[in-house]
């Protein structure tokens, strides 16, 4: 099966570092994606991680821990504009490129 | 980037009639495409996978009858949500996968069954 899990909601201030989970039991994994979705918009592509370890793209950082099923997305000097949810998917193995998403995490800025 | 267009970006029907979604990958050739269904403060549930020129593959609980997807083309897949019902109202969402691992998405179509 696929269990993949985030926390809700999550509030940080403007300026500030927040870090969002994600921890999975997923029957196969093939590696780990990040996508921020505004509301009522389509999911934008963040990250992806496929071997261990912290892969860092400008405020943006992700991290995976194969072994733990873990991983989490690092957000730095937050903005105003980075109010959103924010998915994490785990690929599956096999073709097609399938991917099973998180329950997503709410993000709030607050100045 | 690459680009995927949905049209119509909104859609509202009467109960019992059908409605058909169009996807397009405006600036590469798509040999996947996904069909995902989004209910209010929810992620992004799966519902089928498409490549054309096949039949698509329905995830469990996804009725295939209902549900209708057709891609013609490397460009384009149309999903038809036959004898729409009230429950069928949510943000529906396509995606596309060329050669790389990454999946471009769509902006999305709000269907709401009246």
């Amino acid at each position: 099966g696929q269990n993949i899990d985030q926390p809700t909601e999550m509030t940080a201030t403007e300026g500030a570092i927040v870090q969002i989970n994600c921890t999975y039991q997923t029957s196969g994994f093939n590696g780990l994606f990040w996508y921020q979705q505004h509301a009522g918009e389509a999911p934008t592509f963040l990250s992806y991680n496929v071997l261990d370890g912290l892969e860092e793209k400008g405020r943006f950082s992700s991290f995976l821990s194969r072994s733990k099923g873990y991983s989490y997305l690092l957000l730095k000097e937050l903005q105003m504009k980075d109010s959103a949810s924010y998915l994490c998917a785990v690929k599956r193995p096999g073709g097609y490129q399938k991917v099973t998403f998180g329950t997503g995490t709410k993000l709030q800025v607050i100045p | 980037g690459a680009v995927v267009s949905q049209h119509p970006s909104w859609v509202i029907c009467k109960s019992g009639t059908s409605v058909k979604i169009e996807c397009r990958s405006l600036d590469f050739q798509a040999t996947t495409m996904f069909w995902y269904r989004q209910f209010p403060k929810q992620s992004l549930m799966l519902m089928a996978t498409s490549n054309e020129g096949s039949k698509a593959t329905y995830e469990q609980g996804v009725e295939k009858d209902k549900f209708l997807i057709n891609h013609a083309s490397l460009t384009l897949s149309t999903l038809t949500v036959t004898s729409a019902h009230p429950e069928d109202s949510s943000f529906y969402i396509c995606s596309a996968s060329g050669s790389s691992y990454e999946q471009y998405f769509g902006p999305g179509t709000r269907l709401t069954v009246t």
